[in-house]
């Protein structure tokens, strides 16, 4: 099955600062979605990106499918924006599958 | 709201007693799945199903059961719960088949069997 690798696996930042994520896949994918685990578990789809790049207020994703791999940017993070980002992709299975995902705290 | 909602939230039981957690959507999606999340495993899914009366096994279905009589509900049975079925359990749903179609996910249910 596909492999989906998530990099840095842990991130601190201080509020303010700008991040990248990146999320590397190991074949071709149909489909790609961020997801935020908030702290009380609840998964928030950030973006539906198989694709191109799209921004949503401070985050913004990039895709560059016929490299395997996908960017989330987080500017000027803020305090809620803790939490583990998490990549998922799927090629023609029935499934997600999912990254390991990147924990990032933001302190003040 | 569009949504997925699951019941109950949070549970604690013990080995043995049957229960199910329920799964509705408001969105009049075909295509339903169960996941669990556990530390160092990520998440994985238990079961999928395509339309009414159509499931099939994801990668995890040991121990679980499913049914799928009406579009919107897709509850998950633990006919006999036992401890390693301890986690964090999503609902997601869409249109369509997952690889093209994006997927909404409940709020999770967090299950205690001790």
């Amino acid at each position: 099955g596909i492999q989906v690798e998530q990099s840095p696996p842990d991130l601190i930042l201080q509020e303010g600062a700008n991040s990248t994520l990146r999320c590397n896949f190991s074949d071709s994918v149909n489909n790609l979605q961020w997801f935020h685990q908030n702290p009380w578990g609840q998964l928030i789809n950030l973006f539906y990106i198989p694709s191109g790049t799209k921004q949503n207020g401070r985050l913004s994703a990039t895709t560059v499918a016929t490299e395997r791999y996908s960017l989330l940017y987080i500017s000027s993070s803020q305090t809620t924006d803790s939490g583990v980002y998490f990549c998922a992709v799927t090629g023609t299975a029935s499934k997600l599958t999912f990254g390991t995902g990147t924990r990032l705290q933001v302190t003040l | 709201e569009a949504q997925v909602t699951q019941n109950p939230r949070y549970l604690i039981t013990v080995t043995g007693k049957k229960l199910t957690v329920t799964c509705s959507q408001n969105m009049n999606h075909e295509y339903m799945s169960w996941y669990r999340q556990d530390p160092g495993l990520g998440l994985r899914q238990i079961y999928y199903s395509m339309n009414v009366e159509v499931t099939d096994k994801g990668d995890v279905p040991e121990g679980y059961k499913v049914s799928r009589k009406e579009k919107r509900n897709f509850p998950l049975i633990l006919e006999s719960p036992s401890p390693n079925q301890t986690s964090l359990y999503f609902c997601a749903s869409s249109f369509g088949l997952p690889y093209s179609n994006e997927q909404f996910f409940g709020p999770g249910t967090r299950l205690t069997v001790l």
